[in-house]
């Protein structure tokens, strides 16, 4: 069984560009989450969308944004890139349970710099 | 407030020792209880799981302990090895979807 995807792996903008990053989900997995990960702050969640429907939303600002397909692949957007949006980025595939435990498989990531 | 916080932020241990991280939690509702081991540059993977009701968790050379009362967990590596080099990262679940992350403990084998 194939694991999650993300395209690209390396990215590099700069500041007031906009990028689009690409998640893969395990086939049957309904939900993905995205987080962003920097030396500093950890791990961050962004938002979670499950069956192309957002189902909750982290404190990141608008310029983030995300969406989800019918074949559960996911997309985030991040417009006007500030320098501080350097950063691992990383999507989660589960099966979107909201009973018992919904373990969650991360992707390898996308490692975005701003310049 | 909810959060995660790990101890000690970073450990070098010499290969075929063993080592205890820690996690203390403050999560509610409480549900479940992850341990995570992220290689640098890659995504984390999971190693236990455990709900409230379990207290130890074993994967490998890798065991969990979960202390419910006293919201503390641990992991506990036996025979590090070279590979064992990486971050280790407690998660706990905050309501239904979000995960509140601690800031891992980097560990670092050495020969």
């Amino acid at each position: 069984k194939a694991g999650v995807t993300q395209t690209p792996r390396y990215l590099i903008k700069t500041r007031g560009q906009q990028v689009t990053l690409s998640c893969s989900p395990i086939s049957g997995h309904r939900s993905v989450s995205w987080y962003q990960q920097t030396p500093g702050q950890g791990l961050q969640f962004l938002f979670e969308y499950f069956s192309e429907t957002q189902r909750n939303k982290g404190n990141f600002p608008g310029r983030f944004s995300g969406r989800q397909f019918s074949n559960s692949r996911s997309e985030m957007n991040v417009s006007t890139l500030e320098l501080g949006d350097s950063a691992l980025y990383l999507c989660a595939s589960s099966l979107g349970s909201t009973t018992g435990v919904d373990e969650q498989f991360f992707g390898p990531g996308t490692r975005l710099t701003v310049l | 407030k909810n959060q995660v916080e790990q101890s000690p932020q970073s450990l070098i241990i010499l290969e075929g020792k063993n080592c205890t991280l820690q996690c203390n939690y403050t999560v509610s509702p409480f549900s479940n209880l992850r341990w995570y081991k992220q290689d640098t540059g890659r995504g984390p993977v999971s190693l236990t799981i455990m709900t409230f009701s379990e207290n130890t968790k074993s994967n490998g050379r890798y065991t969990a302990t979960l202390d419910a009362d006293t919201k503390q967990s641990s992991l506990h590596i036996t025979a590090s090895q070279l590979s064992d080099s990486a971050s280790y990262i407690c998660v706990a679940p905050s309501g239904t979807y979000k995960y509140i992350f601690g800031t891992g403990t980097r560990l670092k084998v050495l020969a």
